[in-house]
């Protein structure tokens, strides 16, 4: 499985925006990048996914670098019920299993 | 449009019993999957079942677990003869297709081997 690399841990204050980096070097031309973030007590929320282009939904930006090497999820406007374990994770068609690392504990500052 | 229903969300066994933990994927949802995250550790993928079907289980430890997913009625993980290094939080998600555009997990079930 292509491996993942995040940051441990972030802070970002309230109402502005947040930017969490994933370095995916050895991403495949098939890999899919996908966000999940997991609140406390709470299983995984899917948040966002994509192949090459942007993306964006209501709850996140994502941008991928030209050469797929890396992307970053975008909150715009961080909230506290933003804290969470952020995780970003390449998935493939045939490889159903997600592969979970350690992921970017968010802390939001009031 | 209920999400992924699992139950119990608390589960208490003496070691030696066995657990059974359950899931309602999605309506219409036909692919199914079972994690397991131990404390302060990352989720990690222990079988992907389709109706009827064990497509993957390459994450399920050989001995005293067991999956399935039948034509009606929700999945069940089930674990036979209980140990303390079970205890971990379960999660079950589903997707309508591929997992490929995204998975719907439920809150867990919180088994605690005493």
């Amino acid at each position: 499985d292509a491996k993942t690399t995040q940051p441990n841990s972030m802070e970002s204050n309230e109402e502005e925006p947040v930017h969490l980096p994933c370095n995916h070097s050895t991403i495949s031309g098939t890999d899919y990048i996908h966000w999940y973030r997991q609140l406390p007590s709470q299983g995984p929320e899917y948040v966002i996914h994509g192949l090459t282009s942007n993306v964006n939904n209501r709850m996140a930006s994502l941008a991928i670098a030209e050469d797929r090497k890396s992307s970053t999820l975008i909150l715009h406007r961080a909230t506290l019920r933003d804290a969470a374990v952020y995780y970003c994770i390449l998935s493939n068609f045939g490889n159903e299993k997600l592969t979970f690392g350690t992921g970017t504990r968010l802390t939001i500052i009031p | 449009n209920a999400g992924v229903m699992q139950n119990p969300r608390h589960l208490v066994r003496r070691r030696g019993q066995e657990a059974r933990l359950r899931c309602s994927p999605v309506k219409g949802h036909s692919h199914v999957y079972w994690y397991r995250q131990l404390p302060e550790e990352g989720l990690k993928f222990m079988v992907y079942l389709q109706k009827e079907n064990i497509i993957d289980e390459s994450g399920m430890p050989k001995e005293r677990f067991s999956a399935e997913f039948p034509k009606e009625g929700p999945s069940i993980l089930r674990i036979q003869q209980v140990v303390r290094g079970d205890s971990a939080a379960y999660f079950c998600a589903s997707s309508p297709i591929s997992g490929t555009y995204g998975y719907t997990f439920g809150s867990g079930t919180r088994l605690t081997v005493v």
